[in-house]
């Protein structure tokens, strides 16, 4: 069974750091890209950021939004996935979900329970 | 970026009645367009993908169509545990991006 968990949430000041943590399980984590995508309360789902695999040279893409403030990385040997996220901002308020693309054509076909993340002063 | 466009934002209907969503893509994507389900308070599903492949575990009554740049996610027969949102996505070129949402409820 898939499993994708992530950890490291909360409530952060303006201009403050938290990084996202994911926890994957039951696929071939090394072979597929990794993405977080979030959602602010009461809206639609955004693009984060995206790691593709080894094969494809851990290729990373940003939202514009976030570019310059997030990093998104991954641990093959642990199969991890990271979101460090820098000089937030109270819009970067939003539940974000880690996502997995199996089908290797990027859709997102698995999706953690995701983690909350509240930027207020 | 490619824009998606999902209409209607909101529609009610009642059990085993056709209910058919859109999502019109700002260029074209090919088949490269999935459909996502949100029920309340849980996380996204993948429900198609290519445009008309039925991702694992999904019922026949859901099935995905294009024409043009224009996309439709029809379900055949509504049954109460489709209610939730629905989301279109496309993967033809980076940033890969989703419709606004369309709440389906039940009348």
């Amino acid at each position: 069974e898939v499993q994708l968990v992530e950890s490291g949430g909360g409530l952060v000041q303006p201009k403050g750091s938290l990084k996202l943590s994911c926890a994957a399980s039951g696929f071939d984590f090394n072979s597929y890209g990794m993405s977080w995508v979030r959602q602010a309360p009461g809206k639609g789902l955004d693009l984060v950021a995206d790691i593709s695999s080894k094969s494809y040279n851990y290729a990373t893409y940003y939202a514009d939004s976030v570019k310059d403030r997030f990093t998104i990385s991954r641990d093959d040997s642990q199969s991890m996935v990271y979101l460090q996220m820098d000089n937030l901002k109270t819009e970067d308020t939003a539940l974000y979900y880690c996502t997995a693309d199996t089908t290797g054509i990027d859709y997102f076909d698995y999706w953690g329970q995701g983690v909350m993340v509240t930027v207020s002063s | 970026d490619i824009q998606m466009t999902q209409s209607p934002a909101s529609l009610s209907a009642s059990l085993e009645e056709i209910v058919t969503i859109t999502c019109q893509a700002s260029q074209n994507i090919g088949n490269w367009l999935a459909w996502y389900q949100q029920k309340p308070g849980k996380s996204p599903q993948l429900l198609i993908y290519g445009t008309t492949s039925l991702a694992d575990g999904v019922p026949s009554r859901f099935s995905g169509s294009r024409s043009g740049t224009q996309y439709s996610l029809k379900i055949s027969r509504l049954q109460v545990e489709d209610i939730g949102i629905y989301y279109c996505q496309q993967a033809s070129s980076t940033p890969w991006t989703f419709g606004g949402g369309t709440k389906l409820e039940l009348k």
